[in-house]
């Protein structure tokens, strides 16, 4: 099956941008998402890209795809306190009708104010 | 927007007790599935159901069960609740027979199990 790794912890300082990076190992995933998960809550889409594509931009946000390499990252641009959470990479396989979905372990961002 | 509505933001149970965690969601999706996160697991999936009166083993299901008894509720069920189920979990719903699909997921269960 599908195995998905990220990074535990990033810190960085308001105003950077942050790089969160993500590899999996099915090639035939067909969509590849980012959620965000502030403390308490659940899961947010924050954002997807399909896996023809190499990038895609949503305001500050930034997704690379190197389907080589299997690597996925997002990008924030001017980051925010607001931004601190924890962020999922997850990767989508269509298998028998059904999709089944590999979350990552998530990524916890800090912002130093 | 796509709103999953789980019933209990915290719960406290007792060793041995049985435990319903509830989780609706109002739009229409087929699939529903239930997730417990835990410190450094990550996210791991219990049961899932693609549709009414049907579900399917996750990668941990021991010790669970599920019932969809309608399309938009899905019920998590701890027959004798014990201490390695404190945990927190989350539901979640797609749409079925759709490529681009995401999970929705609704805000999370904190379960204590004394």
């Amino acid at each position: 099956g599908e195995d998905v790794e990220q990074s535990l912890f990033l810190s960085v300082r308001e105003g950077d941008s942050s790089v969160i990076n993500c590899t999996y190992t099915d090639s035939s995933s067909t969509y590849l998402y980012w959620y965000k998960q502030e403390p308490g809550a659940g899961l947010q889409l924050l954002t997807y890209i399909f896996s023809n594509m190499d990038m895609k931009q949503d305001q500050r946000l930034t997704v690379l795809l190197n389907k080589k390499d299997k690597h996925l990252s997002l990008r924030i641009a001017d980051t925010q306190t607001g931004d601190s959470a924890i962020y999922f990479c997850a990767g989508v396989v269509h298998s028998g009708g059904y999709q089944k979905v590999t979350f990552g372990i998530g990524t916890k961002l800090q912002v130093i104010p | 927007d796509v709103k999953v509505t789980q019933s209990s933001r915290y719960l406290v149970k007792r060793t041995g007790e049985k435990v319903f965690l509830e989780c609706v969601q109002d739009m229409d999706h087929e699939n529903m599935f239930w997730y417990r996160q835990d410190p450094g697991l990550g996210l791991r999936l219990i049961y899932f159901s693609y549709d009414v009166k049907m579900k399917e083993k996750g990668d941990i299901p021991e010790g669970y069960s599920v019932s969809r008894e309608k399309k938009e509720r899905f019920s998590l069920i701890l027959e004798s609740a014990s201490t390695n189920q404190t945990s927190m979990y989350l539901c979640a719903s797609s749409a079925r027979g759709q490529i681009n699909s995401p999970l929705h997921f609704g805000n999370g269960t904190r379960l204590t199990v004394t």
